[in-house]
């Protein structure tokens, strides 16, 4: 079951906020964040655990809600290394013991100077 | 820094043909994902490995795509026979699960 992100693409100036939205229609287990640049592999950024929790990463933060099934990424003071498309990656409850990590269809963040 | 390894980086192959993708997980690392990428379908998930016994192929077309993870050290996806519409970038992603996964730096097939 493949989550939803949204928006599809951001612009950003340097110094500016964003969120990126991550849902899903089952129970999860596990929220993942990627950070995949043109050309280049996808980057793990973290992984949030069923239990509800938010974690935080230099100037990336996220929250997990887990009643919601919904995770959120966010991007503060954004700098122009953050630009990139921002997957996020879901393993459901159901799932036990398989654990198959399926990705949304992505969010393109541009920050300009 | 460990790394996961995946050869060819690139191949161009004719349709009809068989294309052979390799991949060296990180040692240590129990669980091997199998991606595909395409403009079109995002990161499509088609097989993956937990201590090297198949867990899920639901996403590859049976009748010509396989996977195998032979030993520790390697695990393999074959397309036979390769059509156009296989072209895209094939990863291959290793890790523990609670701590992340490590994607390799990919194999661009094109089939022509």
């Amino acid at each position: 079951q493949q989550p939803v992100q949204s928006p599809q693409a951001v612009i950003l100036r340097e110094g500016e906020d964003a969120v990126i939205n991550c849902s899903s229609s089952k129970a999860l287990y596990s929220v993942h964040w990627y950070r995949q640049k043109h050309g280049e592999a996808p980057v793990f950024l973290m992984i949030l655990l069923k239990g509800g929790e938010q974690k935080g990463h230099d100037k990336i933060s996220a929250s997990f809600n887990e009643k919601k099934q919904q995770s959120s990424l966010y991007l503060t003071a954004s700098q122009l290394s953050y630009s990139g498309t921002y997957f996020c990656g879901t393993e459901l409850s159901m799932d036990t013991g398989r654990r198959a990590l399926t990705f949304g269809s992505g969010t393109r963040l541009q920050v300009q100077p | 820094d460990a790394r996961v390894t995946q050869t060819p980086r690139h191949k161009v192959t004719e349709m009809g043909q068989e294309v052979t993708m390799r991949c060296q997980p990180i040692l240590g690392h129990n669980t091997v994902f199998w991606y595909r990428q395409t403009m079109m379908q995002g990161l499509e998930l088609l097989a993956y490995f937990r201590n090297r016994a198949p867990l899920d192929d639901s996403g590859m077309p049976k009748d010509r795509f396989s996977a195998e993870m032979p030993d520790a050290t390697l695990a393999t996806l074959k397309i036979q026979p390769s059509e156009p519409r296989d072209s895209a970038v094939y990863f291959c992603a290793s890790g523990l699960g609670i701590w992340g996964y490590t994607f390799g730096s990919g194999t661009r097939l094109t089939v022509v």
